[in-house]
């Protein structure tokens, strides 16, 4: 089946560093999606990629798929406070709706 | 817009009872839920893809029997948790598309069990 692999799952920063984090699929995808999940908070969507080599940016955070659609890039520009929470993503594949999530990655941030 | 919601939030209950979550898509109709279930510091592993009127879809490993799915209507999902056992304790959390071309999830705020 299709695996999806987020290394390191945990990762530290300081304040003001910039941050950036994987995600790999064993499969090519139809779509990837991001979501942050708060501590005893429940995910929240931030972003859909779909097409190849697609980037899309919010604010301090960019989003990249890459060129075989099989894996994406989160980067985190000037870490704050307000970014500690768990980045998963979320990969789709064929024609239904299902999501195969990644572990996720756990961002501290030290002020 | 686009919210969901879970009751119970959290639940503690007795070895071999049974236990109703349910997911409520409180601002819109949703064509498909999703019931996830997440161990401690670990991923979102999907249980079963729900839509309204027809027969969940459960993955692979996931007992049907044990954890059924009824999806009454296009805002609301329930699962129970059948039989109970302290395996079971762990939380579940719903998602929710609004329609069939947007492949964005809504997520409910989870619900722990804990089965003593």
């Amino acid at each position: 089946g299709q695996q999806v692999m987020q290394i390191p799952q945990y990762q530290h920063v300081q304040e003001g560093e910039d941050f950036t984090t994987y995600c790999n699929s064993s499969t090519t995808l139809s779509n990837i999606q991001w979501y942050k999940q708060r501590p005893g908070g429940h995910p929240v969507f931030l972003i859909q990629l779909v097409k190849s080599g697609e980037v899309k940016k919010q604010k301090r955070l960019t989003f990249q798929f890459g060129e075989a659609k099989k894996n994406s890039s989160l980067h985190i520009t000037a870490t704050q406070t307000t970014d500690v929470g768990t980045y998963f993503c979320g990969c789709g594949s064929g024609a239904n709706s299902k999501l195969t999530f990644g572990k996720g990655i756990t961002l501290s941030v030290r002020p | 817009g686009a919210v969901v919601s879970q009751h119970p939030s959290w639940v503690i209950c007795k070895s071999g009872t049974s236990v109703k979550i349910e997911c409520r898509s409180l601002d819109f109709q949703a064509t498909t839920m999703f019931w996830y279930r997440q161990f401690p510091k670990q991923s979102l592993m999907l249980m079963a893809t729900s839509n309204e009127g027809s027969k969940a879809t459960y993955e692979q490993g996931v007992e049907k029997d044990k954890f059924l799915i009824n999806h009454a209507s296009l805002t609301l999902s329930t699962l129970t948790v059948t039989s109970a056992h302290p395996e079971d304790s762990s939380f579940y959390i719903c998602s929710a598309k609004r329609n069939r071309d947007d492949n964005e999830q809504f997520f409910g705020p989870g619900t722990r069990l804990t089965v003593l």
